[in-house]
């Protein structure tokens, strides 16, 4: 099993509010990434990072931000959650030498 | 925006028989990968391929490279109920590590 936790598992926030949801992995990886996907659909990459201090902005547009302050630690920010953003998000990590890429459990979020 | 386009989108399969699920580029991949995510789950890393012509097994799941590298494909043969799934191709660009999944292929399977 991955060493890759996402918390809160689960989130139902108001409209307005700023949240952030966490992302932690302890395998060392330099390569971190984050993904929106809703029910059944697609996975789309919104940001990624490959060190401390990187990150880029994925394929989809997002209006959330990220920051890796430590090796082991990219969290996913976003200043004033809206209906829209209501989703899961997915947080993956890897190293260079394998290329495989580890998943956590997700994180559902539903703004009101 | 997207680079790598899987058809077909929905695989119904009835139990036994085979399946192929592609990938396609209009350029060139440094390396493709594939996952899987069951239903309520999270991808599942299952093979990455990095040669042209390059071909992998791993059971009834059968991997291969374009030798252009512009496509791949996952051949599952005798398809089981535990296929249930949907299989996701990505690239991983070698220069910037940005990693990109198409839209993927969800399979289900009549008993």
């Amino acid at each position: 099993e991955a060493d890759i936790y996402q918390t809160p598992r689960y989130l139902v926030i108001g409209t307005g509010k700023k949240i952030t949801l966490e992302c932690s992995q302890t395998m060392g990886h330099d390569k971190m990434y984050w993904y929106q996907q809703d029910p059944g659909m697609e996975l789309h990459l919104i940001h990624y990072s490959y060190g401390v201090n990187s990150t880029e902005k994925g394929d989809l547009s997002s209006e959330s931000t990220v920051s890796r302050i430590r090796t082991e630690h990219f969290p996913l920010t976003l200043e004033s959650a809206r209906p829209s953003h209501t989703s899961q998000y997915l947080c993956a990590s890897s190293e260079f030498a394998t290329g495989e890429a580890f998943f956590g459990q997700g994180t559902r979020l539903t703004v009101v | 925006g997207q680079q790598v386009m899987q058809i077909p989108q929905y695989q119904h399969v009835q139990e036994g028989e085979d399946f192929t699920t592609y990938c396609n580029s209009s350029t060139t991949l440094s390396n493709i990968q594939w996952y899987k995510q069951r239903p309520g789950g999270h991808p599942v890393f299952l093979i990455q391929l990095v040669k042209s012509g390059e071909v992998k097994k791993q059971k009834r799941l059968t991997f291969q490279f374009g030798e252009a590298k512009k496509n791949s494909s996952l051949h599952i043969t005798a398809t089981q109920t535990t296929d249930v799934g949907t299989y996701f191709c990505a690239e991983k660009r070698s220069n910037d590590y940005k990693l990109s999944f198409g839209a993927g292929t969800t399979v289900t399977v009549r008993a």
